[in-house]
């Protein structure tokens, strides 16, 4: 299986700061990367996929980057509602895996 | 817009049966090649992938779970399944419904269903 590692597992940040999630898999995954955002008591809901296209509805201030096997999810400008987990899941091949998750709480 | 929606028991006794039901409303879930996904998460702890089929049969399970997971597609009642055996307190998780496209891209989830393992 492909393992993925995300870092920090946890970061506190404020309203209008700039931040950065980065994602590692074990292996190259070419640019199938993916990545979530999880509210309590929500579903996951599609950001960005295949490395840096934005989902359709989500707010251009989400940005994703990289390729084979190191990424990263930039929020340009953090908003109240973007406080929420951040989970990455390769695409490349299954058993598809996630990481473990970056929790954004605020500061 | 489309919508995925969970159902099924919310406590399973151990060693038995888990079967769930996804309905896929606002759209035919036999138009597109997508996959129809199952995925879960135990408390506190990571997603886990546990498999997908399609309208046209075409399954692919987790290995580690695939000896107990079966699933299956609907078409004429618009909604695919899951059926998990042998349950042990470790496959106490929420339960969730995706829809999946190429390159194993989870657009559309339901909002999860809590199973509890428990006697």
């Amino acid at each position: 299986d492909i393992q993925m590692s995300q870092s920090p597992s946890s970061l506190s940040a404020s309203v209008g700061d700039r931040v950065t999630i980065t994602c590692r898999a074990s292996q190259s995954i070419n640019n199938y990367l993916n990545w979530y955002q999880k509210k309590p008591g929500k579903a996951p809901q599609l950001l960005i996929y295949a490395a840096f296209s934005l989902q359709g509805g989500v707010p251009s201030r989400f940005s994703g980057s990289g390729s084979g096997t190191d990424f990263t999810l930039t929020i340009s400008s953090l908003q109240p509602e973007d406080f929420a987990t951040y989970y990455c899941q390769q695409g490349h091949s299954s058993p598809y895996t996630f990481g473990l998750g970056t929790k954004l709480e605020i500061k | 817009q489309l919508h995925l929606q969970e159902s099924g028991p919310g406590l399973v006794k151990p060693s038995q049966t888990l079967s769930l039901t996804c309905t896929v409303s606002g759209g035919s879930i036999s138009s597109g090649n997508f996959f129809w996904t199952w995925i879960r998460q135990p408390a506190g702890k990571g997603l886990e992938w546990i498999g997908h089929d399609s309208a046209t049969g075409n399954n692919n399970y987790n290995p580690s779970l695939k000896s107990r997971v079966t699933t299956s597609v609907d078409a004429s009642k618009n909604l695919f399944s899951l059926s998990l055996s042998s349950l042990t307190a470790a496959d106490t998780a929420v339960y969730y419904c995706a829809r999946g496209e190429h390159g194993g891209v989870f657009d559309y989830w339901g909002q999860g269903i809590l199973v509890t393992v428990s006697s």
